[in-house]
């Protein structure tokens, strides 16, 4: 089964801890995408990246930090100076080049204690 | 002015009915453009996309694009209780050559029976 796989479902910090949320795809694409979205929101790009070993910041990349180690998994860390990172947070993979449609994993919802 | 704007919901519309969704963009070099639908807790999962000016049909939905007006816009035909979620539309910016999506504020669509 080809597709895009984030764990935990659910996650939960505590104030000044930093958490992980992983990202995985079997779909053989370049490029990964994490996005955030708040209730009744759109969703906002944080990090992204085109090829392994490289990345780029988004709109709203403070208070985050990504790796791209392999071609398959793009972790997202959330830092504890993000002050405000109750969110859905969703994982997107695409081909990469341009025109490319983008595929979401089925999100983390991350919670503070 | 954001940079994707969809019609405030929430959009209402009895079962069988065509429901329309429409969402405007600045960017005037934009290039490719989708229609996400996303139910309640869920993520995103892709409906449609279009890249040329006119119409593109896909069974009950029909995406139109307009880049002379900046607009671009989804119909369903025979709206069924199963299609109320959350539309969401993006845009890939001008000048981008990977994928990059901004996304708008996402419409809700009630189909009640």
């Amino acid at each position: 089964d080809g597709g895009i796989t984030q764990s935990p479902k659910y996650l939960f910090r505590k104030e000044g801890q930093n958490v992980t949320l992983s990202c995985e795809q079997n779909l053989n694409h370049d490029a990964m995408y994490w996005y955030r979205q708040d209730p009744g929101q759109g969703l906002r790009l944080i990090y992204y990246s085109q090829i392994v070993n490289d990345f780029q910041k988004g709109d709203i990349a403070e208070g985050y930090s990504v790796s791209r180690e392999k071609k398959e998994s793009f972790p997202l860390t959330v830092t504890s100076a993000q002050k405000n990172p109750t969110a859905f947070y969703l994982c997107a993979s695409s081909d990469g080049g341009g025109k490319e449609t983008q595929y979401f994993g089925p999100g983390t919802r991350l919670l503070v204690l | 002015q954001k940079e994707v704007e969809q019609n405030s919901g929430p959009l209402s519309v009895p079962e069988g009915a065509i429901a329309s969704l429409n969402c405007t963009y600045s960017d005037r070099g934009s290039q490719s453009f989708f229609w996400y639908r996303q139910y309640s807790g869920k993520s995103p999962e892709l409906i449609m996309f279009i890249y040329s000016n006119g119409d593109k049909e896909d069974g009950r939905f029909t995406a139109q694009l307009n880049k002379a007006s900046q607009y671009v816009s989804l119909l369903i035909r025979d709206s069924q209780p199963s299609d109320s979620a959350t539309y969401l539309c993006a845009v890939t910016p001008g000048g981008t050559s990977y994928g990059k999506l901004t996304f708008g504020q996402g419409t809700i669509l009630t189909v009640h029976p």
